[in-house]
């Protein structure tokens, strides 16, 4: 039972346009989200995080919006880049020292 | 900086064989992870440390997967004995209580 859901496994954006990568999840007691971004032969690292008393965050041109009602979270990147060709990971957790729960990933390409 | 270092980057076997895999994480941190990432589950967390004690297993998959953390700055996650089906990239993460995650460069494991 999958807690955290990224229902598009990839994802081409033109570079210059807007890249939007989607999350759900299902657990309420979640109040953390985060995006992680994973290159080829890579770690994971830390891209943007959102707390649960917050709708949106912004770093440069990544935003992230939450949605509590929806259990909808998004990510947009604008604009879109090359270099952000990735696979991007959703990942929630609830406070009290829990670990992360992933979502499978969407791969993002950015055609130049 | 010194990040999570995992060993060995890649690992061939046959199955049957026994697979170790280590992990040094990140100075001062106080919680370990063990992921695996395949096509079909995505990132997957095995299991979890916290300062050194095993907190939650139930992700690791069957008997033959084991991990332990002797200390602070070491960790091993073994598997024995392998099969093909345990084939997939496995990290390891560490951070300081709850929240982002610095993952290692991960080892690729491919067992024929």
């Amino acid at each position: 039972d999958q807690q955290v859901k990224q229902n598009s496994p990839s994802l081409s954006v033109q570079e210059g346009r807007i890249s939007i990568l989607n999350c759900d999840y299902t657990n309420s007691m979640f109040d953390y989200f985060l995006w992680y971004k994973k290159y080829p032969a890579e770690g994971p690292t830390f891209l943007i995080s959102i707390s649960s008393i917050k709708d949106k965050n912004e770093d440069g041109r990544f935003t992230v919006f939450l949605n509590k009602s929806a259990k909808h979270l998004s990510l947009h990147i604008v604009p879109s880049q090359p270099g952000d060709s990735a696979v991007y990971f959703c990942a929630a957790y609830f406070s009290g020292n829990t670990p992360l729960v992933f979502g499978k990933g969407t791969r993002l390409s950015v055609i130049a | 900086d010194a990040g999570v270092i995992q060993s060995p980057r890649h690992e061939v076997t046959e199955m049957g064989q026994e697979v170790t895999l280590r992990c040094k994480p990140i100075s001062g941190h106080n919680s370990l992870f063990w992921y695996r990432q395949t096509m079909m589950r995505g990132l997957e967390l095995l299991i979890y440390f916290n300062n050194n004690v095993p907190i939650d297993d139930s992700g690791m998959p069957e008997d033959r997967f084991s991990a332990k953390m002797p200390n602070a700055s070491f960790s091993t996650l073994k598997i024995q004995p392998s099969e093909p089906r345990d084939s997939a990239v496995y990290f390891c993460a560490s951070s300081f209580s709850a929240g982002e995650l610095f993952f290692g460069e991960g080892s690729r494991l491919t067992v024929l």
